[in-house]
């Protein structure tokens, strides 16, 4: 089955600090996403990724930066954590092609920032 | 961008009734609309999807139906279960991107 692993599964931030939200996956899927949650809404994507060592802005990048190292690991930045920024983030894998469409989510990271 | 939104923002129905969320895109160039679920303090996990070419797509007790002319799609749940009780989100994206916009999200209450 497939896996797509976060960390940490909760974490407290003070403003202005650094933040690195992790994810892993085991489906050997090219595509990765970072999506966040805010309470009573649905998904906004931050940031994707086709191919390991690249990575596209998806509709709210502003204040996030992403890191794909390899294939199955893909990382989601804060530089300077902002209040803004509480919310729950999910990871996200897809094959490619036809397949892409189908993701695959990680059970999310709740961040809180104070 | 696209802008996708959900109609009902809660939903009750008895079990064993029937139940039906709507939503609505807005870019005519969007080809895929799947639907999530989301159970209490869960991830989300792929329930059914549709795509451009047909306008209704079935699998066991979950219907999707597609009016393009509209933009409009829509999730029909029959014979209702009590584990159905979730948020269902709806999404859209264009063909093979992977990136979708997602509804804001339907909780759905089964009472038994």
């Amino acid at each position: 089955e497939a896996a797509v692993t976060q960390s940490p599964r909760s974490k407290v931030a003070v403003t202005g600090g650094k933040v690195t939200l992790s994810c892993h996956q085991t489906n050997n899927h090219d595509y990765m996403y970072w999506y966040r949650q805010d309470t009573g809404h649905g998904l906004r994507l931050i940031h994707y990724s086709y191919v390991a060592d690249s990575t596209e802005k998806g509709d709210i990048p502003d204040g996030y930066k992403a890191s794909r190292p390899s294939q199955e690991n893909f990382s989601l930045i804060l530089e300077l954590a902002s209040l803004s920024q509480t919310a729950v983030y999910f990871c996200a894998s897809s094959d490619r092609g036809r397949d892409a469409e189908t993701l695959y989510f990680g059970s999310g990271t709740r961040l809180t920032v104070l | 961008g696209e802008k996708v939104e959900q109609h009902e923002s809660t939903l009750s129905v008895r079990e064993g009734d029937s139940a039906v969320i709507n939503c609505t895109y807005t870019d005519t160039a969007s080809s895929y609309f799947p639907w999530y679920k989301q159970e209490a303090g869960k991830s989300l996990h792929f329930v059914i999807d549709i795509r451009s070419n047909v306008d209704r797509k079935q699998s066991q007790r979950l219907t999707v139906l597609l009016d393009k002319k509209a933009k409009r799609f829509s999730l029909h749940i029959t014979a209702t279960q009590p584990e159905d009780s979730a948020i269902y989100f709806c999404a859209a994206s264009r063909t093979n991107t992977g990136k979708l916009t997602f509804g804001d999200g339907t909780v759905l209450t089964v009472k038994p």
